[in-house]
């Protein structure tokens, strides 16, 4: 059965960091490119960021460049989103999902609170 | 930036009924839009992808067509368990985008 299962949110300080995880499994992690959305709460989803399948290609919404980065690390099949300055309108369910142009499979979400 | 804009923002159905939402791209892309159904505090679940292609295990009831800009998803014979939003995707270009959602209540 392919599944992705998030981890790593929480409650964080506006300027805080937090680092989001995506677990893999029943499918070939590196054949495909991996995306971010999230969604903030009674919102519609937002596309947060792209990796491609061999990590080396990343893309970003103009709402987290250079705040945030996504890796991935094939060897563990995991997805990573790495979240520095947090502000409070980054406060949303993080959902990863795997991409066939279409975006065909979707974590649960993890969420993230940024509030002081 | 690709805005898509769809309508209606909210819909009030009675069973069995036809339900039609369209969404309209700022510019051309193809037919690489997509669609969603995210049901109260699940995930968005791939409906229908590139316009018109169905997805294996999404019932029949469920159809999409459309190319260029304008694209419509309709559900036939509305069922209670179709009670969700509604959200169409475009991968044409980055950023990807989605539209504003279709929120589809059973009356």
């Amino acid at each position: 059965e392919v599944q992705l299962v998030e981890s790593g949110g929480g409650v964080v300080q506006p300027g805080g960091s937090l680092r989001l995880s995506c677990a893999a499994s029943g499918f070939t992690f590196d054949d495909y490119a991996m995306h971010w959305v999230r969604q903030a709460p009674g919102k519609g989803l937002e596309w947060v960021s792209l990796i491609s399948g061999d990590g080396g290609s990343t893309y970003y919404a103009d709402s987290v460049k250079g705040r945030f980065t996504i890796s991935r690390d094939n060897s563990k099949n995991s997805l990573y989103l790495q979240m520095n300055s947090l502000r409070t309108e980054d406060t949303a369910l993080y959902y990863c999902a795997k991409d066939t142009n279409s975006l065909d499979v979707w974590g649960q979400g993890t969420t993230v609170t940024v509030s002081s | 930036e690709i805005v898509l804009t769809q309508s209606p923002d909210f819909q009030s159905v009675t069973p069995k009924e036809k339900v039609t939402i369209t969404c309209r791209a700022s510019q051309s892309i193809g037919s690489s839009l997509h669609w969603y159904q995210q049901k109260p505090d699940q995930s968005p679940k791939l409906l229908i992808k590139y316009a018109s292609q169905s997805i294996s295990g999404v019932p029949s009831r469920f159809s999409g067509s459309g190319s260029g800009t304008d694209f419509t998803l309709t559900i036939n014979s509305l069922e209670a368990e179709d009670a969700a939003a509604y959200y169409c995707h475009q991968s044409s270009s980055l950023p990807l985008t989605f539209g504003g959602g279709t929120k589809v209540e059973i009356k």
